[in-house]
């Protein structure tokens, strides 16, 4: 069972562009939101995090949109650079972020010039 | 301030082998994870320490994985025997009293 189910598995943007990627998970009991950024050989880096008391949060050209309702969460990215083309993965945990983390598959991300 | 520090980069054992990986938090995180990365895959959790105490090894497969993590501090995953099948990125990560969890860069294993 795949609690946390991510969209599309790969995305082209145009630089300047936005690129959108989007989650949905199962666990009602999941508290805590976070997408990591992973480039080939490095570990996946925390980008942002949102908790379900929250609907957007936004960290510079980074924003996650929340939907506790639908339970489904989204993570934009403005004014998309080369330098983004990567993996973006979500994922969700229980306790705050202490029970581990449940990742979605990614989505192998490539901004054209 | 350092990192979440793992060794070795790079292992290439022939099946039935033993492995051993060695993980060093960021100095203060008491809870220290084992995830396993599959190529194109998100990372999947072995385990999860807080301070020496295995809490929660509910996916570590201990016919042939064990950890370990002694003084609290530093951990090593061990597989013993290497299947063919183990061949993947196993990944430490580290979180301190906030809820973020930080990764270190893995460690490949290729079974031969």
């Amino acid at each position: 069972q795949q609690q946390v189910k991510q969209s599309p598995q790969s995305l082209i943007v145009q630089k300047g562009g936005i690129s959108i990627i989007n989650c949905a998970y199962e666990n009602t009991a999941f508290d805590y939101f976070p997408w990591y950024q992973q480039f080939p050989g490095k570990g996946p880096a925390l980008l942002i995090a949102i908790r379900p008391d929250v609907s957007e949060k936004k960290e510079g050209r980074f924003t996650i949109s929340f939907n506790k309702s639908a339970k489904q969460f989204s993570l934009h990215i403005m004014d998309s650079q080369p330098g983004d083309s990567a993996t973006y993965f979500c994922a969700a945990s229980r306790g705050g972020g202490a029970d581990g983390l449940t990742f979605g598959k990614g989505t192998h991300l490539i901004i054209q010039p | 301030e350092a990192g979440v520090v793992q060794s070795p980069r790079y292992k290439i054992i022939e099946k039935k082998q033993p492995v051993a990986f060695w993980c060093n938090p960021i100095s203060g995180h008491n809870t220290l994870y084992w995830y396993l990365q599959n190529l194109g895959q998100g990372p999947e959790l072995l385990i999860r320490y807080e301070n020496e105490e295995a809490v929660d090894d509910s996916q570590l497969p201990k016919d042939r994985f064990s950890a370990e993590r002694l003084k609290g501090v530093d951990s090593t995953l061990k597989i013993q025997p290497a299947e063919l099948g183990d061949s993947a990125v196993y990944l430490c990560a580290s979180r301190g009293t906030g809820a973020a969890s930080f990764f270190g860069p893995g460690t490949r294993l290729t079974v031969l």
